[in-house]
């Protein structure tokens, strides 16, 4: 089953605003992906995560894996309609070896 | 990243059929699975799609429900057989890139079982 909490489940922002949303677990991570998921698609790969404390961005996305190595942030700035969908956090353990775990999804909605 | 296809990209099946899902992906690659979405939740792992042998099961998943092929590094199909309406889902494969851990996804299949 899920072991990735993920937070939170919804949003309702206005144009512009940032976005912040987190993943967190009792397990340790070697490896943490964020992925965007719009209706009807596959989910697509925006940040992936290696190390203890790495902040790597991507555009207007900016994403943390947390120094215990068991948590992991994902801010959006200043958002756009285009932001809409849904954002999955996934980790790699070092025992699962390619095996993806996945946390339960934010569902993004933007109010122009 | 690798470019994935799926086939059929949706499609609506009556209890008791089955139905095999393809994914071809335009380079080689090592790992391969496939996933399940269950409407309105997150993704889970089904197996591993391993080449030349059989695949690697999730607990849960079986692989009579569930057969797996995979004869190269650019092929896997999935079926899934005795369907009921419990399979309604979309079903995902995926790719292990060059970056080891960053994994692709396809854009997967709409099931419908009615």
């Amino acid at each position: 089953g899920q072991q990735l909490n993920q937070s939170p489940q919804s949003m309702f922002i206005q144009e512009g605003e940032d976005v912040s949303m987190n993943c967190t677990s009792s397990s340790i991570f070697n490896t943490w992906l964020w992925y965007k998921q719009d209706p009807g698609e596959g989910p697509v790969l925006l940040i992936a995560l290696y190390k203890a404390g790495e902040l790597t961005s991507n555009g207007r996305l900016t994403a943390q894996f947390g120094i215990t190595r068991k948590d992991s942030f994902l801010n959006i700035s200043a958002s756009i309609p285009s932001d809409v969908g849904i954002y999955f956090c996934a980790g790699l353990r070092e025992t699962s070896g390619s095996r993806l775990t996945f946390g339960e999804g934010t569902q993004l909605t933007v109010n122009p | 990243s690798a470019v994935i296809s799926q086939k059929p990209s949706r499609d609506i099946c009556q209890r008791g059929t089955s139905l095999t899902i393809q994914c071809q992906v335009d380079s080689q690659v090592t790992m391969m699975f496939w996933y399940r979405q269950q409407p309105g939740q997150s993704l889970t792992l089904i197996a591993t799609a391993n080449q030349g042998s059989e695949a690697t099961y999730e607990s849960g998943f079986v692989i009579d429900k569930f057969p797996i092929s995979r004869p190269n590094l650019t092929f896997s199909t999935l079926t899934v057989s005795n369907m009921s309406p419990e399979d309604s889902s979309i079903y995902l494969c995926s790719v292990v890139g060059q970056g080891v851990s960053e994994q692709y996804f396809g854009p997967g299949t709409r099931l419908t079982v009615t």
